[in-house]
């Protein structure tokens, strides 16, 4: 299994509140990426990032940030969680190019 | 963006039976993967296929991107089977595009 770890597994915040999810990898690769999960939607992508300081907006950024100060983490922040963002999370990491993308076990926000 | 559309959107089967899901994408890939993801909400590889046949077990799976679909089958079926099965796709930008899933429901 690919080494992926996020963190919380799950997580119950207020509307306003600002969140923090992390995503850590041992895998040494250099491509990493959040994604949210939502009845009917499969999954879309939030931000990725191609190496160390490189991130760029997927498909449904508004309202979320992320950064990668180190190869290994991947941190996504809602700053001001809305009801809207109560959703499943999950990381997902790649190395070289034409390689299959690995996902962590996913993490469940809820936004009340 | 890129379309990517599953079908079917559900599926029942009885253990034992075979089935075929299938993937079809608005343009050109560079890679697609098949994924399932079981009761527990993990998300599993089954198959990183661009191109081709490949065959895992009593899955296998072929992508024709000439015409721009792919298919999974299912063959006898096991109640650890069911789930949701995803396809995503990739246009060379390293990012994957996901279909909505096709829900499998094995019964006993």
């Amino acid at each position: 299994d690919a080494g992926i770890t996020q963190s919380p597994r799950h997580k119950v915040t207020e509307t306003g509140t600002p969140v923090t999810l992390r995503c850590h990898q041992t895998e040494n690769h250099r491509y990493m990426y959040w994604y949210r999960q939502d009845p009917g939607h499969g999954l879309r992508l939030i931000h990725y990032s191609y190496g160390v300081k490189d991130t760029d907006k997927g498909e449904v950024s508004d309202g979320y940030s992320v950064s990668r100060s180190k190869t290994e983490d991947f941190l996504l922040t809602l700053e001001s969680a809305t009801s809207s963002q109560t959703s499943v999370y999950f990381c997902a990491i790649r190395g070289p190019m034409n390689t299959e993308a690995f996902f962590g076990q996913g993490t469940r926000l809820t936004v009340v | 963006g890129i379309q990517v559309e599953q079908s079917p959107p559900d599926l029942i089967l009885q253990e034992g039976a075979n089935s075929t899901l299938r993937c079809n994408f608005s343009d050109s890939v560079n890679n697609l993967q098949w994924f399932h993801q079981n009761p527990w909400g993990q998300l599993i590889n089954l198959f990183y296929i661009p191109s081709g046949t490949k065959q895992n077990g009593r899955l296998s799976a072929t992508t024709v991107a000439t015409e721009r679909y792919s298919l999974l089958y299912i063959s006898s079926s096991q109640t650890t089977d069911s789930g949701v099965y995803f396809c995503a796709v990739e246009q060379g930008d390293y990012k994957l595009s996901f279909g909505a899933g096709t829900t499998v429901t094995v019964r006993a």
